[in-house]
């Protein structure tokens, strides 16, 4: 059965620097989203995206977070200057068809940022 | 704007009992969904409830779905230990983002 794909599974970095999370989804879904989970809370979304545009974003997606398709497949989400407090579990999820379908999540990568 | 209340926040039951989670919901919501999350791991969908007095079940687990009260339940039947996890329920309200509650921490303990 297909499934999302993110990359790394674990990505630790130092404060100020850039990092990108990496996500594959699957094949023929169109809409894409990025959520975050900080240890022990809930799952919060970030940003909502269809058709090359972003199509929604929380107030935690400040100018310092960026997404983009880069090739068609791959999904990233940067951060362009990590701070302590973007240390979380982040998630991809995409959905087939119209934007109200099951979201299908993938492993997550978990960012720590020292 | 919506949001998600569950209770209880932790739950620690023995092996063959029932119990029931609470999910409630502030304004409409379109979907209502449940997420099974392991420690360390992704959510696992586990119910997709779309209409009031919708019924879902798998196994030991029920899902249903009431729109005037704005209350889902998940309901766990002569549970077993393979169920301890965190069971998440969420909302989609007028948007296509999901609103998450904070979680159930479940342990079922022998």
């Amino acid at each position: 059965e297909p499934e999302v794909t993110q990359t790394p599974s674990h990505q630790v970095t130092q404060m100020g620097q850039e990092v990108i999370l990496r996500c594959v989804p699957i094949s023929n879904h169109l809409y894409f989203y990025w959520y975050r989970q900080i240890l022990g809370q809930k799952v919060e979304f970030l940003v909502s995206f269809y058709n090359n545009e972003i199509s929604e974003k929380s107030e935690i997606f400040d100018d310092q977070f960026s997404v983009e398709r880069p090739d068609g497949s791959n999904f990233t989400l940067k951060i362009r200057s990590t701070k302590l407090e973007d240390s979380a579990m982040y998630f991809c999820a995409t959905v087939k068809g119209s934007s109200y379908n099951e979201q299908f999540f993938g492993p997550g990568t978990r960012l720590t940022v020292l | 704007e919506l949001k998600v209340e569950q209770n209880p926040l932790f739950l620690s039951m023995q092996e063959g009992k029932n119990y029931t989670i609470y999910c409630n919901y502030s304004t409409t919501s379109d979907r209502l969904y449940w997420y099974r999350q392991d420690p360390g791991k992704s959510l696992e969908s586990l119910f997709v409830l779309l209409s009031n007095g919708a019924v879902k079940q798998e196994g030991r687990l029920m899902a249903s779905l009431d729109t005037k009260a704005r209350l889902s339940t998940l309901h766990i039947t002569a549970a077993v230990h393979d169920l301890s996890a965190t069971y998440f329920c969420a909302g989609q309200g007028g948007s296509e983002k999901l609103v998450f509650g904070k979680g159930t921490k479940l342990t079922v303990n022998p």
